[in-house]
């Protein structure tokens, strides 16, 4: 089966850089999502990485490690919109989405 | 659709009712999923249809729980006998196949109450 463990919280200051960092376990890997979700809101797609090594995206980059079995997700230049649920999910051998419990993170003025 | 449609996006009903929840996915996505979302919770993985091929129904809860998927686009879940732990936001996500990327787009969901 699959779990992956996160932060349950996270607070960081206006214009900082926050890490947000993910351990899975999984009989299969096939790569590692991460998700956004605002209060009340629908969970956005943010990034995926299925091979080692860091994808940036404009202010948020995804860092993955196989071997490890870890990633992250990096926010920089924090702004208070940032403040969401942040979700890592490994996929299953069928093609579903695994879900951590999240990252709850509030971004302070 | 531009987008994923849940309907209704909020429903009250009474413990021992039956409800059915729609996903209208965005067209062309021939993968669909349900989770369930306990308030402060994760996306708990319910339900998977992938094309014409049988679902994978193995994060269903009881067997109070189905859901079929009409002319490989429309979705209901049903919830049959409904009980106050079935409370919660409801979410469907559609995604091309295999979900490359694992770019799932999700609908706004169904916030289910029961009393």
């Amino acid at each position: 089966g699959q779990s992956l463990e996160q932060p349950s919280e996270v607070t960081a200051v206006e214009g900082a850089i926050v890490q947000i960092n993910c351990t899975y376990q999984t009989s299969g890997f096939y790569g590692l999502s991460w998700y956004q979700q605002h209060d009340g809101g629908a969970p956005t797609f943010l990034s995926y990485n299925a091979l080692d090594g860091l994808e940036e995206t404009g202010r948020f980059s995804s860092f993955l490690s196989r071997s490890d079995s870890y990633g992250y997700l990096l926010l920089q230049e924090l702004q208070m919109k940032d403040s969401a649920s942040y979700f890592c999910a490994v996929r299953g051998s069928q093609g579903n989405l695994i879900f951590g419990k999240g990252t709850k993170l509030s971004v302070k003025p | 659709g531009a987008g994923v449609s849940q309907s209704p996006s909020n429903k009250v009903t009474e413990k021992g009712k039956d409800v059915e929840l729609r996903c209208d996915p965005i067209s062309g996505h021939t993968a669909l999923y349900w989770y369930r979302q306990s308030l402060g919770q994760g996306l708990e993985f319910l339900i998977y249809f992938q094309g014409n091929s049988a679902p994978d129904k193995s994060g269903l809860p009881s067997d109070r729980f189905s859901a079929e998927r009409t002319g490989g686009s429309v979705s209901t879940l049903t919830i049959q006998r409904t009980q106050q732990e079935d409370s919660a936001v409801y979410l469907c996500a559609s995604s091309l196949a295999p979900p490359g990327g694992g770019g799932y787009t999700f609908g706004s969901g169904t916030r289910l109450t029961v009393v």
